[in-house]
């Protein structure tokens, strides 16, 4: 099931520059989309969404975009730091089945 | 802040035994899920669980696999048989009411290993 892809498997920046994390999809049928964080030994933790009608969506650090047309979103942290360091999933979900689509995810190592 | 809790932490299980792991959601959340993750490999869906029935369920969940939600507050997946090929981090994830893009919330997971 390739539906949602991180091409990225890892990514290190400096703290305090920004950090972005890429996603794709091939259903055009999603509706939202979601990241996730993970450490180690923990469940998935959500960090924020996008609708599919909508291209940005901000919170704080986090900013999520989305291009519709190129079936493409991405996840902005600004700025980094070294706490931010974690696996992070990009999800899909299309609103009649509620289930959660994941992609590979993507390592993120904030270096001080 | 409220969390989803799955006991055990860690399972481990002789092949071809039946093995039950346990969540308890949030406790104002109506709708339940299971994901699992085999080591190296995606986040995979297995079902989801409204009003006391799968309301889906992916391929993967065959009749191996059953959910219950035998009271108010546990929500259970058990697994009859395991096989080696089941050891994997097990998930449970629950949400509110309200639209189907409400973020699900996870449990920290349970390891399951099969010997």
């Amino acid at each position: 099931d390739q539906q949602v892809k991180q091409n990225s498997p890892s990514l290190s920046v400096q703290e305090g520059r920004i950090s972005i994390l890429n996603c794709d999809y091939t259903n055009s049928m999603f509706d939202y989309f979601l990241w996730y964080k993970k450490y180690p030994a923990e469940g998935p933790t959500f960090l924020i969404s996008i609708s599919s009608i909508k291209d940005k969506n901000e919170d704080g650090r986090f900013t999520v975009f989305l291009n519709k047309s190129a079936k493409h979103l991405s996840l902005h942290i600004v700025p980094s730091q070294p706490g931010d360091s974690a696996v992070y999933f990009c999800a899909a979900i299309t609103s009649n089945t509620g289930k959660l689509i994941f992609g590979q995810g993507t390592t993120l190592q904030v270096k001080p | 802040e409220p969390e989803v809790t799955q006991t055990p932490s860690h399972q481990v299980t002789q092949m071809g035994q039946e093995v039950i792991l346990h969540c308890v959601p949030i406790s104002n959340h109506l709708y339940f899920y299971w994901y699992r993750q085999i080591l190296g490999q995606k986040v995979e869906f297995l079902v989801s669980f409204y009003n006391n029935e799968i309301s889906e369920k992916s391929e993967i969940f065959d009749d191996q696999f059953s959910v219950e939600r035998p009271d108010g507050s546990n929500f259970t997946l058990k697994i009859r048989s395991t096989k080696l090929e089941d050891s994997a981090m097990y998930f449970c994830a629950s949400r509110g009411q309200g639209l189907s893009n409400q973020p699900q919330h996870f449990g920290d997971g349970t390891r399951l290993s099969i010997l």
